[in-house]
């Protein structure tokens, strides 16, 4: 059964400081993860996904098989990144069915 | 980029009755459009999944008969929550994956509250 952990609820950190977002995944086949993010009155939209190895916004995120991790980190907060962080996982054979994570709240204090 | 639209933002209805809450995809087509539920701070679970032309797939333990999904179109899915009951208050969400991309496009959700 698919299922994406995320441990944090609430990650409050100092404009500046160091992030990261923790994400463990369980899936049997070969997974496609994402990061979704949700700022405060709009819609849940994509910020990256494991295929594009790319940066968004200052974030990054490395899929690590062995540990089964999905880990968002950005070196410096920005107040603008506070924000409800969602990991969610695809799979293969899932016809782009997502399971999410339980979601965690990044505040970025001043 | 795709935009999907939600139409209630938000409904109030009685016990017993029934409520319609439509999903569009408004410059993309979609044979697939997924609906979700969130609960107040809480994740979004998936509840089915609507395949145009076809019926609806299910989450296991979502009731296919109180949830009842229609995909009438390319671009055009709906959610009828039959007999609404107090508990079936929640903000539903729908999403549908853009052409060619595995990327998921969300709707603004309808928020849902049965007094």
């Amino acid at each position: 059964a698919q299922r994406v952990t995320q441990p944090e609820k609430l990650l409050s950190v100092f404009k500046g400081a160091p992030v990261e977002l923790k994400c463990n995944y369980s899936y049997s086949g070969s997974p496609e993860l994402f990061w979704y993010v949700q700022y405060s009155r709009q819609r849940l939209q994509l910020l990256l996904r494991h295929i594009s190895r790319e940066s968004i916004k200052g974030f990054t995120a490395d899929l690590n098989k062995g540990e089964t991790s999905f880990h968002l980190k950005k070196p410096f907060a920005q107040e603008e990144d506070s924000a409800m962080y969602y990991c969610a996982l695809g799979g293969a054979g899932g016809g782009n069915k997502l399971t999410f994570g339980t979601g965690t709240q990044l505040k970025v204090e001043l | 980029g795709a935009v999907v639209s939600q139409h209630p933002s938000r409904v109030i209805c009685k016990s017993g009755t029934s409520v319609k809450i439509e999903c569009r995809s408004l410059d993309f087509q979609a044979t697939t459009m997924f609906w979700y539920r969130q609960f107040p701070k809480q994740s979004l679970m998936l509840m089915a999944t609507s395949n145009e032309g076809s019926k609806a797939t299910y989450e296991q333990g979502v009731e296919k008969d109180k949830f009842l999904i229609n995909h009438a179109s390319l671009t055009l899915s709906t959610l009828t929550v039959t007999s609404a009951h107090p508990e079936d208050s929640s903000f539903y969400i729908c999403s549908a994956p853009g052409q060619g991309t595995v990327e998921q496009y969300f709707g603004p959700g309808t928020r849902l509250t049965v007094t």
